[in-house]
């Protein structure tokens, strides 16, 4: 069956380090995976999008990477902040639709 | 408007009662969506339109039905709600089909 998951446990990370995040998916071939942000109460926002063909992507603080081979993706927030706490979601392109991940729930404390 | 507005916010509905959510978005997108949100599942798409006129359906379609008379605006309908569509409903846009989504807030609806 087809799959994309997410670590379905909060994260918490201590500020100033770097945030990890896993998005690993099964019998899909996309063309690309982006990931998004969402705060309690509100509705995703797009942060990244990377291609089949990129093996990186960044942002500021954020860096995306896409292992077509290992079928995953990581999401990694540097020097992270109080502010960065949110749900992190990854989705994949399938016929001309995108599937979702569950989310991760990051938590950075002070 | 700017962006993607929803409405109503949040709503409880009896069971057995129809209802309309709200979606307009003024990017002039041409794919919109109806996404369902439930704790630990995801998004997952109710319906979906590629363009004004046309509609499609999602990976949970059941009880449901939209309408795409024009580019600002796709109604998502409840012919008549039972419990299990509790949920929060997120109305998206883009400008093609698995583009970068634009979300609105988001309808907290809960069916007693």
């Amino acid at each position: 069956s087809q799959k994309i998951e997410q670590n379905s446990e909060a994260l918490n990370i201590q500020e100033g380090k770097t945030a990890t995040l896993t998005c690993n998916y099964t019998n899909y071939s996309p063309a690309y995976l982006q990931w998004y942000r969402q705060d309690p109460g509100r509705g995703p926002v797009f942060l990244l999008l990377i291609r089949e063909n990129e093996k990186e992507k960044r942002k500021e603080r954020l860096k995306v990477t896409f292992d077509t081979t290992l079928k995953q993706s990581l999401f990694h927030i540097t020097a992270s902040q109080p502010a960065d706490s949110a749900t992190y979601l990854c989705a994949l392109n399938s016929n001309y639709q995108l599937i979702w991940g569950a989310g991760t729930k990051l938590i950075i404390k002070p | 408007i700017a962006g993607i507005t929803q409405a109503p916010t949040s709503q409880i509905l009896a069971a057995g009662r129809r209802m309309t959510l709200r979606c307009t978005q003024d990017m002039r997108h041409n794919a919109m969506y109806w996404y369902r949100q439930d704790l630990g599942l995801g998004l997952r798409l109710i319906h979906y339109s590629n363009t004004a006129g046309t509609t499609g359906k999602g990976e949970v379609p059941d009880g449901y039905s939209v309408s795409r008379a024009n580019t600002d605006d796709f109604p998502l309908t409840l012919a008549s709600a039972v419990p299990s569509q509790t949920s929060v409903y997120f109305c998206a846009s883009s400008y093609e089909g698995s583009d970068t989504q634009y979300f609105g807030p988001g309808t907290r609806l809960t069916v007693l």
